[in-house]
């Protein structure tokens, strides 16, 4: 059973324009979230992180939104650069979790110039 | 500094072989994984230390054995390995073993088994 869901493989973004990746989970005891970018052969990067308490948290061109009731997040960014063009990984916890990050399958973004 | 380094880089390695794997960190963590990736997977958990302490082995084959000399270095000791082990393997450390401490991600190790 997948708890968290990234159900768009791939994603295609004209530079400049905004780029919007989302995640759906189904485990309600989650509360923390967070996106990772990763380059092929690469570690992931940690990009941002929400807590379940708040409902968006913004770093640089990076927002992330949280609707809870919904048990969906997304990931913005804005503006789409080429350095943007990586595979993105949702993971979540929670308190109880097992020290496990729980991961999606990944989206990849494509910036297309 | 969220840095996490790894060595090597690359390693080919045959079945009958030993070799380690070597993860640095100097953030003052006090937790750290190993991970498994495979091609357009997500990383797959093989074990947490908590405190220098291995306190999840995720049903890990006895062929792959961590070790924590000290709070800033995590091994992976490797030994007749098959060739489905073939992998990247990642190194990973956060503040503590908890639901909340971001984990941060090491470069990898891009493992051959032949």
């Amino acid at each position: 059973d997948q708890q968290v869901k990234q159900n768009s493989p791939s994603l295609s973004v004209q530079e400049g324009r905004i780029s919007i990746l989302n995640c759906d989970y189904t485990n309600s005891m989650f509360d923390y979230f967070l996106w990772y970018k990763k380059y092929p052969a690469e570690g992931p990067t940690f990009l941002i992180s929400i807590s379940s308490i708040k409902d968006k948290n913004e770093d640089g061109r990076f927002t992330v939104f949280l609707n809870k009731s919904a048990k969906h997040l997304s990931l913005h960014i804005v503006p789409s650069q080429p350095g943007d063009s990586a595979v993105y990984f949702c993971a979540a916890s929670a308190w109880d979790s097992n020290y496990q990050l729980i991961w999606g399958a990944g989206t990849k973004l494509i910036i297309k110039p | 500094d969220t840095e996490v380094t790894q060595t090597p880089k690359h390693l080919v390695m045959g079945m009958t072989n030993k070799k380690s794997l070597k993860c640095e960190q100097h953030m003052g963590h006090r937790a750290m994984y190993w991970y498994k990736q495979k091609a357009k997977k997500p990383p797959e958990l093989m074990f947490v230390y908590s405190y220098e302490k291995l306190s999840i082995n995720e049903s890990v084959p006895s062929r792959f054995s961590p070790e924590c000399p000290n709070s800033s270095l995590l091994n992976l000791h490797l030994h007749a390995l098959q060739p489905e082990d073939s992998a990247l393997y990642l190194c990973a450390s956060s503040q503590e073993a908890g639901g909340t401490d971001t984990q941060y991600f090491g470069p990898g190790t891009r493992l051959t088994v032949l």
